[in-house]
């Protein structure tokens, strides 16, 4: 049983467009939700987050949309740059689990120059 | 200051051997996470410490996994008689265990079960 699901394996973005990734959770219980980025042979680091009492959370380039009743979030990178190629992973936390995160399967993001 | 330290970065063994795999994490960080990836997949939890003590163990697959965290920082994660199966990436990650805190991730301990 998921409870996370990033249903895009890979995405193909031209530099300077819009890179848009999206995730769907079914655990109501989650109520912090994190995105992480990984480079090939490097762990996971954090990029942004957002609280369920809200929306949308920016910082510079990347904004984090958050549709509770959908159950669904979204990453946007604008403009993009082929330094964000990378895999982005949804992880969101659930009230009282320990910080611990429950993981998306990842998409692959490739910005093309 | 120095992130989250992984030894050995990679590790081969023979099925049927014991191996551990070694965490220190980020000084004062009183939370660390083991967490287990395969190829084409998201980061698995296995288990969580908040210092010495193991407060969530869900995760771990078996009991030929085991997991130790002595003095509240570096932690050693212990398998009994790999299987090929057990092959993938083990990330360990640290936190400062308040409130909603990011992890902070090492790179990871690449195993190779032969």
């Amino acid at each position: 049983d998921q409870q996370v699901k990033q249903n895009s394996p890979s995405l193909s973005v031209q530099e300077g467009r819009i890179s848009i990734l999206n995730c769907d959770y079914t655990n109501s219980m989650f109520d912090y939700f994190l995105w992480y980025k990984k480079y090939p042979a490097e762990g996971p680091t954090f990029l942004i987050s957002i609280s369920s009492i809200k929306d949308k959370n920016e910082d510079g380039r990347f904004t984090v949309f958050l549709n509770k009743s959908a159950k669904h979030l979204s990453l946007h990178i604008v403009p993009s740059q082929p330094g964000d190629s990378a895999v982005y992973f949804c992880a969101p936390q659930g009230n009282n689990q320990g910080g611990k995160l429950i993981f998306g399967q990842g998409t692959e993001l490739s910005v093309k120059p | 200051g120095a992130g989250v330290s992984q030894t050995p970065s990679n590790k081969v063994t023979e099925k049927g051997k014991y191996v551990e795999l070694r965490c220190d994490p980020i000084s004062g960080h009183t939370a660390l996470y083991w967490y287990r990836q395969s190829l084409g997949q998201g980061p698995e939890f296995l288990i969580y410490f908040q210092g010495t003590g193991a407060a969530d163990d869900s995760g771990l697959p078996n009991d030929r996994f085991f997991a130790v965290r002595p003095e509240g920082s570096v932690s050693t994660l212990k398998i009994q008689r790999t299987e090929r199966g057990d092959s993938a990436v083990y990330l360990c990650a640290s936190s400062l265990g308040q409130g909603y805190s990011p992890l902070h991730f090492g790179n990871g301990t690449r195993l190779t079960v032969t």
